[in-house]
């Protein structure tokens, strides 16, 4: 399978704990998004790359959350100090401006995270 | 913060029958794509629209966008089970993130 990838698909931590999730994009894709997603909600993204590039992080980043990609191919996504408001479902996505129309972003699983 | 809103927030019609759904978005837009999200495969990317087209088919599906009124449809011909999913607008201005709506929750019945 050569699609995105995420693990671990699901992760239940107690509050104040720190959690790491990992993505593995589609390998001949350049730009990778990570999104969280809650209940009944569409998917609200985070931050987003540009090979190792971090570009683009949204206000709902908080302090801590940090995201990387150190070699412009997997991402991890680390949240620190987890509150029960962290609960989502975590969605990364790739996409490459070489493939069809460009920006259609293929998305992974998701990793859903409960925070007690 | 979701930019688009769609409408209806849910819809449930017999299998066969046509479905369409809304969506409202507020900033200028580069385009904007339908997504369907399910349990079985997760969000999948269903069609892009861009900005200076005004109408788009794809098998059953048809799009249209109104950049004046901000606004986009999503028609689905003859509905199957396998249609039942929820389906979000998504705009783009750049290559940055997209940003989705609340959703139509779509129910086909058999």
């Amino acid at each position: 399978d050569t699609g995105v990838s995420q693990n671990p698909r699901h992760k239940i931590t107690k509050r104040g704990q720190n959690v790491t999730f990992r993505c593995d994009p589609i390998s001949e894709h350049n730009r990778l998004y990570w999104y969280r997603q809650t209940l009944g909600q569409g998917p609200e993204f985070l931050t987003y790359f540009q090979n190792e590039a971090q570009l683009e992080k949204s206000r709902l980043l908080s302090d801590r959350f940090s995201a990387e990609r150190p070699k412009g191919s997997f991402s991890t996504l680390e949240i620190q100090r987890t509150e029960q408001g962290d609960s989502a479902m975590y969605l990364c996505a790739s996409s490459s401006p070489l493939v069809g129309q460009g920006n259609e972003q293929f998305f992974g699983p998701g990793t859903r995270l409960t925070v007690l | 913060s979701q930019q688009g809103e769609e409408d209806p927030q849910a819809l449930s019609i017999q299998e066969g029958e046509n479905a369409t759904m809304n969506c409202s978005y507020k900033t200028s837009i580069n385009n904007l794509q339908w997504y369907r999200q399910n349990s079985g495969r997760g969000l999948v990317h269903l069609i892009l629209i861009r900005s200076n087209e005004r109408e788009k088919h794809s098998g059953r599906l048809r799009v249209t966008l109104d950049t004046s009124k901000k606004s986009s449809s999503l028609l689905i011909t003859a509905s199957r089970a396998a249609d039942t999913a929820s389906y979000f607008c998504a705009t783009v201005r750049g290559a940055d993130g997209l940003t989705f709506g609340k959703g139509t929750h779509l129910i086909i019945q058999p």
